[in-house]
Parts: C-alpha cells; sequence; structure tokens
C-alpha cells in the first residue's frame, strides 16, 4: 500500500516570494507521482506528473517539482508566486502496474498575500 | 470540449434516503474513478470503472454504497440510506487509457439533515 505525507498543512508566503511545498511518499513498490491544485468549490487540475526519465518535471502555471527516489520525495516549487495561485495543492501517487487509483496527500493550502 | 461533468452540485438528503450522483465522462474517456473528500482532508479512492465493468473497488464501503458505468449514460455512483457520515463532496475523474491523466469533474457536495 501506498501513503503521501504533505508536511505542511499551510503555508502563507508573499506575493513575487518563492516557494515549496513539500511531498514525501511511502510504497513497497515503483509509483507515478502527481501535483493536483484545487481552487474553491472546483475539482482538481493536474499540474504536473512523474511518470520517468528526467527528474525535474515542469508543469502548467510556472511550477516544477523534482523526483528524488532516495528520500522518497517530490517537492512541489515555483520561483515567484501570485495572488491567483492562492489555492489547495494535493501530492498523489499511483502504483506502476497497478489499478491507477491515486492516493492523496491531504493537502496545502497555499496562501499569496499581497 | 466539455469537462468532466457532474450534477448535482449540490445534494441535500435526510437520513434514510438514497443518494444519486452522476457522472458523464470526457467525450472519448472509457475510464472513471469516483474519490470522497471528507472536511480538512485528501480525496480517498472509492472506485475504478471501466465501461460496463468494475476494476478496482477496494475503497467503497462493504454496504450501502454501489457504482456502475452502463454502456450508454453517465456512471452513477448510489448510497442507499444515507447517514450523516456520508456528508462529503464526491468527486469523479475521467482518463481515455491506463496511465492518462486522469481529469476531475467539480465534484457533487452531499449533505444529509
Amino acid at each position: 500500500a501506498q501513503s503521501v505525507t504533505q508536511l505542511d498543512s499551510q503555508v502563507p508566503v508573499f506575493e513575487e516570494a518563492p516557494v515549496e511545498l513539500r511531498c514525501n511518499y511511502s510504497s513497497s513498490v515503483s509509483v507515478y507521482l502527481f501535483w493536483y491544485v484545487q481552487y474553491p468549490n472546483q475539482g482538481l487540475q493536474l499540474l504536473l506528473k512523474y511518470l520517468s526519465g528526467s527528474t525535474l518535471v515542469k508543469g502548467i502555471n510556472g511550477f516544477e517539482a523534482e523526483f528524488n527516489k532516495s528520500q522518497t520525495s517530490f517537492h512541489l516549487r515555483k520561483p515567484s508566486v501570485h495572488i491567483s495561485d492562492t489555492a489547495e495543492y494535493f501530492c498523489a501517487v499511483s502504483e506502476q502496474g497497478g489499478s491507477e487509483k491515486l492516493v492523496f496527500g491531504k493537502g496545502t493550502k497555499l496562501t499569496v498575500n499581497p | 470540449n466539455a469537462g468532466v461533468m457532474q450534477n448535482p452540485r449540490h445534494l441535500v438528503r435526510r437520513r434514510g434516503q438514497e443518494a444519486r450522483l452522476r457522472c458523464s465522462p470526457m467525450k472519448g474517456h472509457s475510464h472513471v474513478y469516483w474519490y470522497r473528500q471528507l472536511p480538512e482532508e485528501g480525496l480517498k479512492f472509492m472506485v475504478y470503472l471501466q465501461k460496463e465493468n468494475i476494476i478496482d473497488e477496494s475503497g467503497m464501503p462493504k454496504e450501502r454504497f454501489s457504482a456502475e458505468f452502463p454502456k450508454e449514460g453517465p456512471s452513477i455512483l448510489r448510497i442507499q440510506q444515507v447517514v450523516r457520515g456520508d456528508s462529503a463532496a464526491y468527486f469523479c475523474a475521467s482518463s481515455p487509457e491506463v496511465l492518462g491523466p486522469q481529469h476531475f469533474g467539480d465534484g457533487t457536495r452531499l449533505s444529509i439533515l
């Protein structure tokens, strides 16, 4: 079974500051990794995913994440955030060769202040 | 290209009633997933279906919950004899193929009185 830990439930930052949202996972098998964003009263939108290849993955809206197998981490970063980035961010994994179901972390609420 | 459509967006039921949640996947998508989000929690997987088949229902409660994805029409998540603990946001996602990205609907928020 897999599990995902998002260490920070809330992250407040100022506009134009850099941000890192942390994600660690646990799994006995190889996994695929994802970051989703959820705006209030909406569904989840895929930001980026790691399936294989380069460990640095670039996504939409200027976000990127780096897969670190030895540390079982997949932290999300953005060098300069905007007010519009205020949302909840979810890290998720799925088991390679499994049923494609996603296992989510509890989420990190990013609040960007002016 | 319309996204994943879920209806209703909000559903209110009294304890003991039935709740039926509908999900129309994106055009061309034959894989459907249902997830439940409780307050202050991440999404929890419930069931994975392909057309007319349940592939993985390891996250479904053993009683009162069922799901289907018929050959024609939307996928339906059915909750019989609802209880207060069923109050949550229920999200549907669809993908076109195995390993395809899952596209999420805006969810159905179920409230039990």
